[in-house]
């Protein structure tokens, strides 16, 4: 089965700061991969499909990239709202396989 | 736009059958070609798909949880209905109902959640 695993696990920031997190896989998935936000309490929201596309409404300093096995998730200027865990989330739609990072947790510096 | 919204108890024992029910608001499953997905998350741990529904009935389920797990529908309460046996403390969980994008890749929008606690 594919892992996925993110880094960091957790980082501190600021509001205004650019914020980056990867996620890595296991094996070439090609560009199935997606992006949560989860506020505390809260469920998961999705920010990013397709490694790059930006799911409707959600705000223009969200971005993602990459493809094959390494991926990057962007804030480009990091807002009060957006202290969050974030997670990523490889897909396979043929064997029907859903697997997510272990998350990354975005808090106040 | 459809909501989204689990419902089961809160407390189940350990090797006791858990049955939640994820009811949808403003969409028909049948008529709307929904899919839905079932996911878990223990306390300050990742998320894990637990299974899929689709309009059509079809089904798809975790290959580590297989054996344990059943998805159905009811249409006529529009209605997606997950069992999980055996129950055991490592099952304590925050447990979601998800909408699943229809070419099965991504889960567009979520319910609130319940959180289910197994004691041994």
């Amino acid at each position: 089965d594919i892992q996925m695993t993110q880094s960091p696990s957790s980082l501190s920031a600021s509001v205004g700061d650019r914020v980056t997190i990867t996620c890595q896989a296991s094996q070439d998935i090609s560009n199935h991969l997606n992006w949560y936000q989860q506020r505390q309490g809260q469920a998961p929201k999705l920010l990013i499909y397709d490694a790059s596309y930006l799911e409707t409404g959600v705000p223009s300093r969200f971005s993602g990239s990459g493809s094959g096995t390494d991926f990057t998730f962007t804030i480009s200027s990091l807002q009060p709202e957006d202290f969050a865990t974030y997670f990523c989330q490889q897909y396979d739609n043929i064997a029907v396989i859903f697997t997510f990072g272990p998350g990354t947790k975005v808090d106040l510096k | 736009q459809v909501t989204l919204r689990e419902s089961g108890p809160a407390l189940v024992k350990l090797t006791e059958t858990l049955t939640l029910t994820c009811t949808l608001s403003g969409l028909s499953l049948k008529n709307n070609r929904l899919c839905v997905s079932w996911l878990r998350q223990p306390p300050g741990k990742a998320l894990e798909w637990l299974a899929v529904i689709d309009w059509d009935e079809d089904k798809n389920y975790n290959r580590s949880l297989k054996t344990r797990l059943t998805i159905s529908m009811d249409t006529s309460k529009n209605q997606v209905v997950l069992t999980m046996t055996n129950m055991d403390p490592v099952d304590t969980a925050t447990y979601y109902c998800a909408r699943t994008e229809s070419g099965l890749r991504w889960f567009e929008s979520w319910g609130p959640g319940t959180l289910v606690t197994v004691s041994s």
